[in-house]
């Protein structure tokens, strides 16, 4: 079945390192992707997403493209902020199960230091 | 601002307990879905909901039933709590639409002693 793999963490950066999360996908479908972020304590929001193909999805500094040769969805940002720190989860939709639910990723934790 | 509300941050309730979670979204949505996170385990989906009345187990649905009476009220129902149901348990909805994310609710804290 579909699945989501991404790297495991935690990731450690000092401020204003360049942030890389890897994030791959198996789908028989095509899906739509999605990063979500959780700050302590939250429940999880919309980061970015991309509905198909070589799409880049951005937000808040962060851009990750939907690459189906590699099936993958890297999570990038050039300069992170102590902000940052949260857990970062990847998920994918398949639109040939519209309305089910996203197949997530276990999450990576990113912690910036000052 | 649309959004999901769960009706507790935080729960303590005593094993064997019932008890009820309760999730509302003003969005909409068809879609319904209750979460249950740990650590090192990531999201587990326990059930959802595609419809008024219609319900779906995830991939742990043991200890756990649901009810959706109405669009927007989705509520999670522990029969009988126990020790290793002490989880963060999320909410989320979703407009039908393989493009359409979820909305997540801020999350219940649930702790059984």
């Amino acid at each position: 079945g579909d699945s989501v793999t991404q790297m495991e963490g935690p990731v450690t950066l000092s401020e204003e390192a360049f942030l890389t999360i890897n994030c791959t996908y198996t789908a028989t479908g095509y899906p739509s992707l999605f990063w979500y972020v959780q700050y302590p304590g939250e429940g999880l929001q919309l980061l970015l997403k991309a509905t198909k193909a070589d799409d880049k999805g951005s937000n808040k500094g962060f851009e990750a493209t939907y690459r189906k040769e590699t099936t993958s969805f890297h999570l990038e940002k050039g300069s992170v902020q102590v902000s940052d720190s949260a857990v970062y989860f990847c998920a994918l939709s398949d639109l040939k199960q519209a309305g089910t639910a996203l197949i997530f990723g276990k999450g990576t934790t990113l912690s910036v230091s000052s | 601002d649309v959004k999901v509300t769960q009706s507790s941050r935080y729960l303590v309730k005593r094993t064997g307990e019932k008890v009820f979670l309760e999730c509302v979204q003003d969005m909409d949505h068809e879609n319904m879905f209750w979460y249950r996170q740990d650590p090192g385990l990531g999201l587990r989906l326990i059930y959802f909901s595609y419809d008024v009345k219609m319900k779906e187990k995830g991939d742990i649905p043991e200890g756990y039933s649901v009810s959706r009476e109405k669009k927007e009220r989705f509520s999670l129902i522990l029969e009988s709590a126990s020790t290793n149901q002490t989880s963060m348990y999320l909410c989320a909805s979703r407009r039908t639409g393989g493009a359409s994310g979820y909305t997540f609710g801020s999350g219940t804290r649930l702790t059984v002693v």
